[in-house]
């Protein structure tokens, strides 16, 4: 099956500018989801699809794609973007799913 | 609005069985595919399971794939998750999250989850 491959741990200053990235196979075909988790809360969706954010999802979130790395940028970074960050997308295979290991932001 | 809510967790030992319900509300239940996805202590986030929208389709992870099976009941508006032989590798939080598919687009998205139930797997 994928895989999808995150930084650990990344720290911004606040209201400084913080670039996430998420490489796999997978996401030569599909498109990458973005996941914004604070201790203790289900997983909240924050960009999905070519840059599309739901509602009430901040416009400082933004998503892109380059080949098998997508990235999600967070333009001035607040205090309360503190979280653990995941991407995910459709498995090569087509029918599986599959979640990047993750990313701790830490703001500064 | 929607609402995703799972119950069914505890304390179960070694070898064996339990069941997990995702009781779903504010939708269309039956229209939409439905995905178990759970979180271990401290760890990130792995997908487990996905159904249909009508229950005709279901894959698993290699990790649970013989031992748990996924069901619906789209008269009930409740997802389910049976596990046997449950192994201590299991504990985690279990989360069911409702699927956008674009197939077209080729785009998929997780746009609702439950608050997760606690599955503590010990002897």
């Amino acid at each position: 099956s994928s895989e999808l491959t995150q930084d650990p741990v990344v720290s911004v200053a606040l209201r400084q500018t913080v670039r996430i990235t998420c490489q796999g196979d997978s996401l030569r075909g599909y498109y990458a989801s973005w996941y914004q988790q604070k201790p203790g809360q289900a997983p909240l969706l924050v960009i999905y699809g070519n840059n599309n954010r739901p509602s009430g999802i901040p416009d400082r979130f933004s998503g892109s794609i380059s080949g098998d790395t997508a990235s999600l940028t967070i333009t001035g970074a607040q205090a309360e973007d503190e979280a653990d960050y995941y991407c995910s997308s459709r498995d090569s295979s087509g029918n599986h799913f599959v979640f990047g290991s993750g990313t701790k932001v830490t703001v500064l | 609005q929607v609402q995703l809510v799972e119950s069914g967790g505890g304390v179960v030992q070694p070898g064996r069985s339990l069941r997990l319900s995702c009781a779903a509300s504010g939708f269309t239940f039956s229209s939409y595919a439905i995905h178990w996805v759970r979180q271990a202590p401290g760890k990130g986030l792995e997908w487990v399971a996905i159904i249909s929208y009508d229950g005709s389709n279901k894959y698993y992870a290699g990790s649970v794939k013989g031992r748990f099976t996924i069901s619906r009941d789209n008269s009930k508006n409740t997802l389910y998750l049976q596990m046997n032989s449950l192994r201590t590798e299991d504990t985690a939080v279990y989360y069911c999250a409702r699927v956008i598919a674009n197939t077209a687009m080729a785009i998929y998205y997780f746009d609702y989850w439950g608050q997760g139930t606690l599955v503590t797997v010990s002897s």
